[in-house]
């Protein structure tokens, strides 16, 4: 069975702090995407980005990086430089192969609150 | 150009009465996913459709909770004699190919 798990719950930093969002998955599978959503205030969950499983490079899109480590089982993010409007709950999630191939459902961690002072 | 369109965004039922939840996906997109978040959890799946079928009805409890995607129309969710514990934020997300999936604003449903 897939599991994803994301040790920290809260998380508090001051604006300007780089702060590191872990995410452990599990899974059988050989192919499989991980993702990552924002869930702010508001409550509508944001995609912020998808890697597969053959793809092991570093993603870095603005304040934004990702890393991924199959040997750890691991894909965190890395907020750079971090500001208020980053004050959100974020989803580290896993999919895994389903009918006719297609990646269906998501399996999600419980996510970290993010609450960033200033 | 429209994303996952969810309605309504918050419903408010007593124990006992139906509540039926509408997801319009993306225009194009045949693949349905339902997903519940109870309050400080993170989203668990319930259920995944195409057009007119169900794939896989793991996440969905046996009672009580059915989903369909008809032809035409949207997708519902409708859950008959809610209990308090029903009460969730339930997130739709529509797919072109079952891959990657665009979620709608939620809708927050509260069992008095």
């Amino acid at each position: 069975a897939q599991k994803v798990t994301q040790a920290q719950t809260e998380i508090s930093v001051v604006e300007k702090e780089d702060v590191t969002l872990d995410c452990v998955y599990e899974t059988r599978d050989t192919t499989y995407y991980l993702f990552w959503y924002k869930q702010p205030p508001s409550g509508e969950l944001v995609f912020l980005i998808r890697r597969n499983s053959f793809d092991e490079q570093n993603e870095i899109s603005g304040r934004y990086s990702w890393n991924f480590q199959k040997s750890t089982s691991s894909f965190n993010f890395t907020i750079t430089a971090s500001q208020v409007v980053d004050s959100a709950v974020y989803f580290c999630a896993l999919s895994e192969p389903g009918v006719a191939g297609a990646n269906s459902k998501l399996t999600f961690g419980k996510g970290i609150t993010l609450s960033v002072r200033p | 150009n429209a994303g996952v369109m969810q309605n309504p965004r918050h419903l408010v039922r007593r124990r006992g009465q139906e509540a039926r939840l509408r997801c319009s996906p993306v225009k194009g997109h045949s693949h349905v996913y339902w997903y519940r978040q109870l309050p400080e959890e993170g989203l668990k799946f319930m259920v995944y459709l195409q057009k007119e079928n169900i794939i896989d009805e793991s996440g969905m409890p046996k009672e009580r909770f059915s989903a369909e995607f008809p032809k035409e129309g949207p997708s519902i969710l409708r859950i008959q004699q809610v209990v308090r514990g029903d009460s969730a934020a339930y997130f739709c997300a529509s797919s072109p190919t079952g891959d990657e999936q665009f979620f709608g604003p939620g809708t927050r449903l509260t069992v008095l």
